[in-house]
């Protein structure tokens, strides 16, 4: 059976400083990958998406990056932190060409900047 | 802009009945999602319609009108754990799914 873990699950960090957050997929091939902001009273935020090793889509411009190195590891990064980008993020999955487009969520990430 | 619309709070009772609408203006339409997310945790996926009318699952139904532009999450025999945020999201014409902020239900004894 396929899952995805992303971690780690709670940070802390000061403004300016740099972020890392990973995602991993198991049990696919080739998956669609996404990394989501999820902010209070919002609805999800398309952050990134990838269809392939290397092939990033940003959907909203700013401070954060993302990268895939592997088929199935995504990397949301920050070189300097705003406060403005604390909240929960949210790493997925999908079946490419699936019909429904159903999306497989991680465990979320929660970021606080002080 | 993006829009889609769903109340921000719903009460009801435990055994009871709850309908949460969704509303959304669109010019591409690939398909309307329903997911469930517990406070603290991932969405996870409930339901999926693309053409109009009811999809049951178990104590859960849902229900699209395209030309409305119009959907709601039927719960029936509500339990305590039913408590949580419901999310509404359209997949537009770029298959990318566009979200609602979301329906927090609290389920009362």
């Amino acid at each position: 059976s396929q899952t995805i873990h992303q971690w780690p699950a709670t940070l802390v960090q000061p403004v300016g400083s740099p972020l890392s957050l990973e995602c991993t997929v198991e049990g696919t091939s080739n998956p669609n990958l996404y990394w989501y902001r999820q902010a209070a009273g919002r609805g999800l935020q398309l952050l990134f998406y990838s269809v392939g090793i290397g092939q990033i889509s940003s959907e909203v411009p700013q401070n954060l990056s993302a990268s895939r190195p592997q088929d199935r590891q995504f990397i949301l990064s920050s070189k300097k932190l705003l406060l403005s980008d604390s909240g929960f993020y949210l790493c997925a999955w999908s079946v490419p060409g699936s019909d429904t487009g159903e999306l497989f969520f991680g465990e979320g990430s929660r970021l606080t900047v002080l | 802009g993006q829009n889609i619309d769903q109340p921000t709070e719903m009460t009801a009772t435990e055994g009871a009945i709850v309908q949460i609408n969704c509303t959304y203006q669109t010019s591409g339409f690939n398909g309307l999602f329903w997911y469930q997310q517990h406070a603290g945790e991932a969405p996870t996926f409930l339901s999926y319609n693309v053409l109009d009318g009811l999809e049951e699952k178990g104590r859960f139904s849902s229900f699209l009108s395209r030309s409305k532009g119009y959907s709601y999450l039927l719960l029936k025999e509500l339990q305590m754990k039913d408590s949580a945020s419901y999310l509404c999201a359209y997949m537009d014409s770029n298959y990318q799914l566009i979200w609602g902020a979301g329906t927090k239900l609290i389920i009362k004894p």
